[in-house]
């Protein structure tokens, strides 16, 4: 079946600094990512839709110059988040789309983010 | 826009016993998606069980299924003889056709007793 690799899964980091997140369709094409940030125990917040090829679109709410999405091949999304904070610590999710048919959506495992 | 509603923060239910989660969810749109989406502790997202609008026929897929009642705009999840490993939270999804993007219910916490 549609797997999706995300890396790493946990990360800490130093106030400041910045952390690339990786989403890999590793047998199917993605034209379309998905990218979710979760609080413990709460629902998936959509931050943006991220397209082969063109700009992410990002939802209401989320600074785009902060979190920095890049999706240049049907096969890999990269979120980065820049100037990190403490308050960025959360748990992030990709999902992808399958190019054809009705495969739907694949979810990567999630990446846990600790901003120190 | 789309809203999508679990009002059960959490339930519980026996080993063996069946469970019933609910979800409803508000749209104006005539052809979507439903999901059952479960998430255990090691987060990793699961589909459970996907409905189309168009169908009338309730899916499902071995112990697992729902109760669509689309006039109601309601989209329950029966889960029989419940199984140790079926404790996660559960999330209710919607996808409007047209649009390709997933919308969440708040999610319900199952916790299944020996």
């Amino acid at each position: 079946g549609a797997v999706v690799s995300q890396h790493p899964s946990r990360v800490i980091c130093k106030s400041g600094t910045s952390v690339k997140i990786e989403c890999r369709s590793l047998d199917f094409q993605a034209t379309t990512m998905f990218w979710y940030r979760q609080f413990p125990k709460k629902s998936l917040m959509l931050m943006a839709t991220s397209n082969e090829g063109s700009k992410a679109t990002y939802e209401q709410g989320v600074e785009k110059d902060k979190f920095l999405i890049n999706h240049a091949s049907l096969t890999l999304s990269t979120l980065t988040v820049t100037s990190a904070h403490p308050e960025d610590s959360s748990f992030y999710i990709c999902s992808a789309r399958q190019v054809r048919g009705r495969g739907g959506y694949t979810f990567g495992s999630g990446t846990r983010l600790t901003v120190v | 826009a789309q809203t999508v509603t679990q009002s059960q923060p959490e339930m519980s239910v026996q080993e063996a016993e069946t469970v019933t989660l609910s979800c409803t969810y508000d749209t104006s749109e005539s052809d979507y998606y439903l999901f059952w989406y479960k998430q255990p502790p090691s987060r990793q997202m699961i589909l459970v069980i996907r409905q189309e609008a168009y169908k009338q026929q309730n899916a499902t897929e071995n112990r697992f299924s729902v109760n669509f009642q689309k006039a109601a705009k309601s989209f329950s999840l029966k889960i029989s003889d419940s199984q140790l490993g079926d404790a996660a939270m559960y999330f209710c999804a919607f996808e409007r056709t047209s649009y390709g993007k997933l919308t969440f219910g708040q999610g319900t916490i199952l916790t299944v007793h020996p």
